[in-house]
C-alpha cells in the first residue's frame, strides 16, 4: 500500500527556534500534498496545500510566514514552523494523494504526524 | 463554521453487535465523503469511501450509507471487534481537498 513517512515523529524546541517536519511518499509521487493540524480532542484542521514545483496554497487563517511549505520534489514537501511559540504545540500530520490514480478523489495517505511542543 | 460534524464524541458497543457512527455536513458541494480510523499518535487510516452520486458502499464489516437529501452519511460496522476501538473521522471532499469531521471515539468491549 501507499506508505507516508513523516519525520521527526516528534520534536521539543525553545521558543523563538524554528522547526523543519518532512513528508515524504515512499511508493508514489504526489503532485499534492497536504498539511493538517490537530488539536488534542479535535478534528484535524487542513493549514495549508502544497503543490509540486509551485507555491502553496494556505487556509484561511493560516499565516504563510510562520507555517513556511516546501515542496520541491514529487516525492517531498516540508513544513518549516518559524519562530515556535508555545501556542504552535500540535500535532501536525500530512497527507498525500497518489497522482497515479488520476482522479482527485483517491483517498489521502497520511503520515504518523509529528507532536511539537514548544517550551 | 464546522461543515463536517460528528456530533457523537464517543460510542461504546458490545463485540458483536453493530457500530453506526453518525456524520452530517452543511456544504452541498461535497462530492465525495470518506471515513479513517485513528489511533493515538499515528495519522489517519483510510477505511471506505462513497461518492455522492450513491446511496450505498459496502467493504467486508464497513458499509457506508449517504443520504444526500439529508445531508447525512453513517458507518456501520458489523460485526463489531475489540480491534476496532480508535477514533473515526469522516471527511468531506471539495475539489479533493478533505475537511474532517471532529472524530467519534468507538470502544467495542469484549
Amino acid at each position: 500500500g501507499a506508505v507516508v513517512s513523516q519525520h521527526p515523529s516528534w520534536v521539543i524546541c525553545k521558543s523563538g527556534t524554528s522547526v523543519k517536519i518532512e513528508c515524504r511518499s515512499l511508493d508514489f509521487q504526489a503532485t499534492t500534498m497536504f498539511w493538517y493540524r490537530q488539536f488534542p480532542k479535535q478534528s484535524l484542521m487542513l493549514m495549508a496545500t502544497s503543490n509540486e514545483g509551485s507555491k502553496a496554497t494556505y487556509e484561511q487563517g493560516v499565516e504563510k510566514d510562520k507555517f513556511l511549505i516546501n515542496h520541491a520534489s514529487l516525492t517531498l514537501s516540508t513544513l518549516t514552523v518559524t519562530s515556535a511559540h508555545p501556542e504552535d504545540s500540535s500535532f501536525y500530520i500530512c497527507s498525500a494523494r497518489d497522482s497515479a490514480r488520476g482522479t482527485y478523489n483517491s483517498p489521502l495517505h497520511f503520515g504518523n504526524g509529528t507532536r511539537l511542543t514548544v517550551t | 463554521d464546522q461543515q463536517v460534524k460528528q456530533n457523537s464524541p464517543s460510542l461504546s458497543v458490545q463485540e458483536g453487535r453493530i457500530s453506526i457512527l453518525n456524520c452530517d455536513y452543511t456544504n452541498s458541494m461535497f462530492d465525495y465523503f470518506l471515513w479513517y480510523k485513528k489511533y493515538p499518535a499515528e495519522g489517519p487510516t483510510f477505511l471506505i469511501s462513497i461518492s455522492s452520486i450513491k446511496d450505498k458502499n459496502e467493504d467486508g464489516r464497513f458499509t457506508v450509507f449517504l443520504n444526500k437529501s439529508a445531508k447525512h452519511l453513517s458507518l456501520h460496522i458489523v460485526p463489531s471487534q475489540p480491534g476496532d476501538s480508535a477514533v473515526y473521522f469522516c471527511a468531506a471532499s471539495e475539489g479533493g481537498k478533505l475537511i474532517f469531521g471532529q472524530g467519534t471515539e468507538l470502544s467495542v468491549k469484549p
